[in-house]
């Protein structure tokens, strides 16, 4: 199985601060990565596919970037509705497998 | 607009079972994969089972073979998951997913919760 290896697991920031979040494939997945928030409460929302891709209706101070077989989520200006957790996940071999999630939160 | 809404959950024994569906409406349901989800409590999310467009392929993660089984109805776009022999290990939310726009889960439903605890 791949293994993502999502850091950090937690995360405190201010607001319009810039924040990071990495994600470390075990194996090359080449750009099958999506990134995704999930809200207190709520069901998981696609952020980022394709490694770099905005998904319909997300900020644009989201981006995806890629570096090998690291993969980098990036917030440009963090806002309040930003908090929440984040999560990458490998589509290219089953079973598919998520990293363990970068809780956000506001300082 | 795309809906998935998820039933069928409850409190259950360990050993016993229990059938999850998942209405899809606002979308082809016949064209596209669709898959099961969960999280359990405060945990992070982990990829149960996924069905072709047809249901004629179907795959599950390791610790679930032979004891979940993911189906489809395509006259009533419903996705089912039958869940026999269950342990305390799979208490969780159970999340169904589709992968209409892109080759990722990118509509989700609200989740149904499975407790199993004598």
């Amino acid at each position: 199985d791949i293994q993502m290896t999502q850091s950090p697991a937690s995360l405190s920031a201010s607001l319009e601060e810039i924040v990071t979040i990495t994600c470390q494939a075990s194996q090359d997945i080449g750009n099958w990565l999506a990134w995704y928030q999930q809200k207190p409460g709520k069901s998981p929302q696609l952020l980022i596919y394709d490694a770099t891709s905005l998904a319909d209706g997300v900020p644009s101070r989201f981006s995806g970037s890629r570096s090998g077989t690291q993969y980098s989520l990036k917030i440009s200006r963090l806002q309040v509705e930003d908090i929440g957790s984040y999560y990458c996940q490998q589509a290219h071999s089953n079973p598919w497998t998520f990293g363990g999630g970068t809780k956000l939160e506001l300082k | 607009e795309v809906q998935l809404v998820e039933s069928g959950g409850g409190l259950v024994q360990p050993g016993r079972s229990l059938k999850l569906s998942c209405a899809a409406s606002g979308f082809t349901f016949s064209n596209y994969g669709m898959h099961w989800i969960r999280q359990a409590p405060t945990k992070g999310l982990e990829w149960v089972a996924s069905i072709s467009p047809s249901g004629g392929s179907t795959y599950y993660r390791d610790s679930v073979k032979g004891r979940f089984t993911i189906s489809r109805d395509n006259a009533k776009s419903t996705l089912y998951l039958q869940m026999d022999s269950l342990r305390s290990e799979d208490t969780a939310t159970y999340y169904c997913a589709t992968e209409i726009t892109t080759p990722f889960f990118d509509y989700w439903g609200q989740g149904v919760m499975v407790t199993v605890s004598s």
